[in-house]
Parts: C-alpha cells; structure tokens; sequence
C-alpha cells in the first residue's frame, strides 16, 4: 500500500519564477492538506483541500495557489518566488472517514530558490 | 495563533531514558501528536494521545498529558542510536478542521553509544 508520494524531491528556482508541487495522497485518502517546513522550522500549514476545494488556508499569500484534482491527488503552485520561499514543502493526506485525526505525511520536496 | 514550545536539543546514552517535553496553548485542542523526522525525510508519525487521556503507552513510547498545565511529554524507553533524529510535538488548533496542525520547532535527539 502507497503512502503519500511527492514530486519533485528536490528543485532549484530563481528568483521570480514559477514552481508546481505535486502529491498524490494515501490510498483511501480524500484530504490533501500542504506544509512548509524552513529549515530548522516546525511545519507551518499552507493550505487543505477537500472535495476539490481549498477548505482552510493558513497565513500565505496568494502567490500560494493549490488544487486537488477528482482522483484527490494534488498541486501546489507558487509563483514569483522569493528567497524565502525556499523550504521542504510536505504534502500530508488523511480521510474524515478513517480516523481523520491521524496525517500521513510524505516525504516532502525540498525548494531551493537563488 | 497557537505556539507550541518546545526545547531544541536532547543527547542521551544509548540504552537510557529519553524524556521529551511540550507545552501547548490551546487549552480545547483534542488531539496531541508526536512526529519523528529524520534527517532528508518526511514526518512520521509516531503516537497521538486524545485529550480525555492522562496517559498512553505504545511498546517503548510513553505519552504523558497534563492538561492543566498544557503540557505533553514522550518518553522513549531503552532509547537506541536509530531513535536519533527530531522529535515534533503538534496540537490541532481552537477551531481548526482535521489536518490543520501546530508544530513546535521540535527537539533534536542524539543518542549516543
């Protein structure tokens, strides 16, 4: 049984472009919800998307932009990039349905902006 | 919003005790996590505790709930070298949906041989 798969594991950007994330959730799973995680930072919630809909956001800007597709599976974009941006950004599914109390991560891709 | 604290390093002998502590600010959070991350991965789940409970105990893990005093600790028993890695407590927060979780900075355990 699959975990949580995320692609890419690592990227390298500059400055002002452009990045898509992808993450297909757990098997079973039907809520992908997105964390950013700057180094030696705990994980801060970006977003949860649930039924095709963004259902929370965290403190982000709107360059922050998400989207979960019919199959659950999901894509984070950020666009105009800044340094700051540069972070391992973790991907986590779980299911209201089957203990929606317990995330299942994975195991992230790491953004590097120069 | 909330803030979860944690202390940032832990080095222990291989074989003792390791306790972690937490404290949490939300005093109507009902589920507490602890996650582990090792080094170029992603989290893992490693126990949760309900916040109608005191205690829970998984093999090695202990979880302990103080909820008076915000406070959440792990103890890890015959802690071995894999154990190194870091330790993050997280509190679902006031009014947040399932999935939405607040993170310490976590704990960087060193088990030494």
């Amino acid at each position: 049984d699959a975990g949580v798969t995320q692609s890419p594991t690592h990227l390298i950007k500059t400055r002002g472009q452009q990045v898509t994330l992808r993450c297909s959730p757990k098997s079973g799973h039907d809520t992908v919800s997105w964390y950013q995680q700057a180094l030696g930072q705990g994980p801060q919630f970006i977003f949860q998307y649930y039924e095709e809909e963004e259902r929370q956001r965290g403190n982000f800007p709107d360059r922050f932009s998400g989207h979960q597709f019919p199959n659950y599976s999901s894509e984070l974009n950020v666009n105009a990039l800044l340094l700051g941006d540069s972070a391992l950004y973790l991907c986590a599914s779980s299911s209201p349905g089957q203990g929606g109390n317990v995330l299942t991560f994975g195991a992230g891709s790491r953004l590097t902006v120069l | 919003g909330e803030d979860v604290e944690q202390s940032l390093f832990l080095s222990v002998r291989e074989g003792d005790s390791s306790v972690i502590n937490c404290t949490y600010t939300d005093s109507s959070s009902t589920y507490l996590y602890w996650y582990k991350q090792e080094p170029g991965a992603g989290l893992q789940l490693l126990t949760y505790i309900f916040s109608n409970m005191d205690m829970k105990q998984d093999q090695r893990l202990t979880v302990l709930l103080n909820k008076k005093d915000k406070h959440l600790s792990l103890r890890i028993a015959d802690t071995q070298t894999g154990d190194s890695a870091i330790y993050f407590c997280a509190e679902i927060g006031k009014g947040s949906t399932l999935g939405r979780l607040y993170f310490g900075r976590g704990t960087q355990l060193t088990v030494w041989p």
